[in-house]
């Protein structure tokens, strides 16, 4: 089956201690990305990359790493994690590497942090 | 800048009721317009989408249609079910630009 894996799905952390929330998809897209969902804000991109080792910054990249080492894999990185990380995030992935009209957003379930 | 707007929520509706979920947009180019559905617990799923003026798209029952000149892309569907509770997304996306452009969402809850 087609899909976008993160994981975990849900974590609850302590402020300052680092975290990795994994994505992985099975259908050899070129173009992943991150977002955050906040109620009232909807979705707002984080970091996207467009192919392996290419990775740029979305609306609200401070305080998040990421990398692109395998075609697959995408993994968030949170070096220390505050309070006002608390969010749901969602990765995504796009057979092209640009969006156009034509081409839609596979999203995995959702990873809800909460940071203490 | 680019923006989507989408009408407040949450919409409490009784099976078999009429749907509309407004949705406007500003854009800067010629976008193209999506909804997206988000069902309790899972990740957001393609509903429907138009890529040009005057286009249509459809799915499920859902209905929504371009329209440049009120620059609107709302949502209907004629007959609402239980199982078509969820989270409703409005979004655009501007041919190569890296991201799309997000509503903030509208919860239907839809009653027995």
């Amino acid at each position: 089956e087609a899909q976008v894996t993160q994981n975990p799905r849900y974590l609850i952390t302590v402020t300052g201690k680092k975290l990795t929330v994994t994505c992985s998809q099975n259908m050899n897209h070129e173009y992943m990305s991150w977002y955050r969902q906040d109620p009232g804000l909807g979705l707002r991109q984080i970091y996207y990359s467009m192919n392996v080792e290419v990775t740029d910054k979305g609306d609200v990249p401070e305080g998040y790493k990421v990398s692109r080492k395998e075609k697959r894999n995408f993994p968030l990185i949170l070096e220390s994690p505050s309070p006002n990380q608390t969010s749901l995030y969602f990765c995504a992935s796009s057979h092209d590497r640009v969006l156009s009209g034509a081409n839609v957003l596979t999203f995995g379930a959702g990873s809800r942090l909460t940071v203490l | 800048g680019n923006s989507v707007t989408q009408m407040e929520g949450p919409v409490t509706l009784s099976e078999e009721a009429f749907l509309t979920i407004n949705c406007t947009y500003t854009a800067t180019g010629y976008p193209s317009l999506f909804w997206y559905v988000q069902y309790p617990g899972e990740g957001l799923q393609l509903l429907l989408k138009a890529t040009k003026a005057d286009d249509k798209g459809s799915n499920k029952g859902f209905e929504a249609t371009y329209r440049k000149e009120t620059t609107s892309f709302h949502l209907e569907k004629g007959s609402v079910q239980v199982s078509d509770s969820a989270v409703y997304f409005c979004a655009l996306g501007i041919t190569g630009r890296r991201a799309l452009t997000f509503g903030s969402g509208t919860r239907l809850q839809v009653q027995p």
